[in-house]
């Protein structure tokens, strides 16, 4: 099974521009998550979604979303960014409860000059 | 709610020697427990996990830990160390049957010198 895959790789942006990231899960995977990686905060829990709907959400800021298509790629948008957000995003996927056993894609690294 | 702190954000070792690497969790329903490691530019792999059952876990590449609830610790260890085990490890907790949420410790970077 090809793991779970995300793109870009790599991004470098404006303050106050926005950005859309992908994730695609492993094949049969119905929950995906995202975490936002800094040196100084850490690994954080932003959201999660399963079956297309959002199960749970971290504390962030509304200029952080998400969504899941019927397929169960995800993608996250970040609006109006900040210096701030630049992070390793990392995305998720299980097969969901009970099982909470997640595994990672190799993540988005964001830059935000 | 659940938390973790993973005593020491830098650990230091020689090749061939015992790693251990310390986690305590913190949680109001016995947990699922588990240990990732991230190598430079990736994401993180599982070493192992502890749901039910057993308390001593093994994993992956001679890695593993044991529940101990009455201490509220999952530490992770390996007999001998190896170059190639030079990473970041993270402890992770999350609710048996609920949400898919992890919550991190601030993770522990393993240094191996030859």
């Amino acid at each position: 099974k090809a793991g779970v895959t995300q793109t870009p790789r790599y991004l470098i942006k404006t303050r106050g521009q926005q950005v859309t990231l992908s994730c695609s899960p492993i094949s049969g995977h119905r929950s995906v998550s995202w975490y936002q990686q800094t040196p100084g905060q850490g690994l954080q829990f932003l959201f999660e979604y399963f079956s297309e709907t959002q199960r749970n959400k971290g504390n962030f800021p509304g200029r952080f979303s998400g969504r899941q298509f019927s397929n169960s790629r995800s993608e996250m948008n970040v609006s109006t960014l900040e210096l701030g957000d630049s992070a390793l995003y990392l995305c998720a996927s299980s097969t969901g409860p009970p099982n909470n056993e997640q595994f990672f894609g190799p993540g988005t690294r964001l830059t935000v000059l | 709610a659940q938390s973790v702190t993973q005593l020491g954000s830098h650990v230091s070792v020689s090749e061939g020697a015992l790693v251990l690497l310390r986690c305590n969790y913190s949680s109001s329903v016995p947990p699922y427990l588990f240990w990732y490691v991230q190598y430079p530019n990736q994401g993180l792999q599982l070493l192992l996990k502890y749901t039910t059952g057993a308390t001593l876990v093994k994993g992956i590449n001679g890695f593993e830990a044991e529940f101990k609830k009455s201490e509220t610790s999952f530490h992770l260890t390996k007999p001998s160390a190896h170059m190639s085990d030079a990473a970041e490890y993270f402890c992770a907790v999350a609710v048996p049957g609920g949400y898919s949420t992890l919550t991190f410790g601030k993770g522990t970077m393993l240094l191996v010198s030859p």
